[in-house]
């Protein structure tokens, strides 16, 4: 079946550092690609997507590009806050219309003043 | 506000109890979710349910029932069949059609602690 690996975690940077957070994907179709954000004793929330090839989802600051060629999504932000201490998820969509997602194992972030 | 409800945050059971998670939305969302979030495995999926009297085993069903009664509400029973039952369950909804966004809304979790 269809699959998300992440880098592993943690990861641990000082406050304005550059991130990436590596994701690789297997799919037999053309899913669609999230980045799910899950903050300290809260549930998770979506943090951006992109639904087909060479699409880049944004959103505070965070970017990722939907790279079919290397089957990969990388999550990156120029400048992390201390706020962005989280863990983070990469999700592939394996039905079209089902949203029957499937996660990444998540990676720890915290960010260090 | 809109949004999902889970309950309770935590809870205590005793090896061989059956316990039930409740989940409940108000978004109008037809399709609902059970997840399992592991530390290092990320969220596997359980049961969903995309109308009502009707929901699909996901990869990890055994030892887990549910029901879905009504539209707003997706509870789960974790059974004494379920071997590890200690984890954190994640509740969520969504849409279906209509743009496919593929977006999930997720409840606060509920953490299962077996004595």
């Amino acid at each position: 079946g269809d699959s998300v690996t992440q880098m592993e975690g943690p990861v641990t940077l000082s406050e304005e550092a550059f991130l990436t957070i590596n994701c690789t994907y297997t799919a037999t179709g053309y899913p669609s690609l999230f980045w799910y954000v899950q903050y300290p004793g809260e549930g998770l929330q979506l943090l951006l997507k992109a639904t087909k090839a060479d699409d880049k989802g944004s959103n505070k600051g965070f970017e990722a590009t939907y790279r079919k060629e290397t089957t990969s999504f990388h999550l990156e932000k120029g400048s992390v806050q201390v706020s962005d201490s989280a863990v983070y998820f990469c999700a592939l969509n394996e039905i079209q219309g089902a949203q029957k997602l499937v996660f990444g194992q998540g990676t720890r972030l915290t960010i260090n003043p | 506000d809109g949004g999902i409800t889970q309950s309770p945050k935590y809870l205590f059971r005793k090896e061989g109890q059956n316990v039930t998670l409740s989940c409940e939305q108000n978004l109008n969302h037809d399709a609902m979710y059970w997840y399992r979030q592991d530390p290092g495995q990320g969220l596997r999926l359980i049961y969903y349910s995309h109308i009502v009297n009707d929901f699909q085993k996901g990869d990890i069903a055994e030892g887990y029932s549910v029901s879905r009664e009504k539209k707003e509400s997706f509870p789960l029973t974790v059974t004494s069949a379920q071997k590890n039952p200690t984890a954190f369950y994640l509740c969520a909804s969504s849409i279906l059609g209509g743009g496919d966004t593929g977006e999930l809304f997720f409840g606060e979790g509920s953490r299962l602690t077996v004595l």
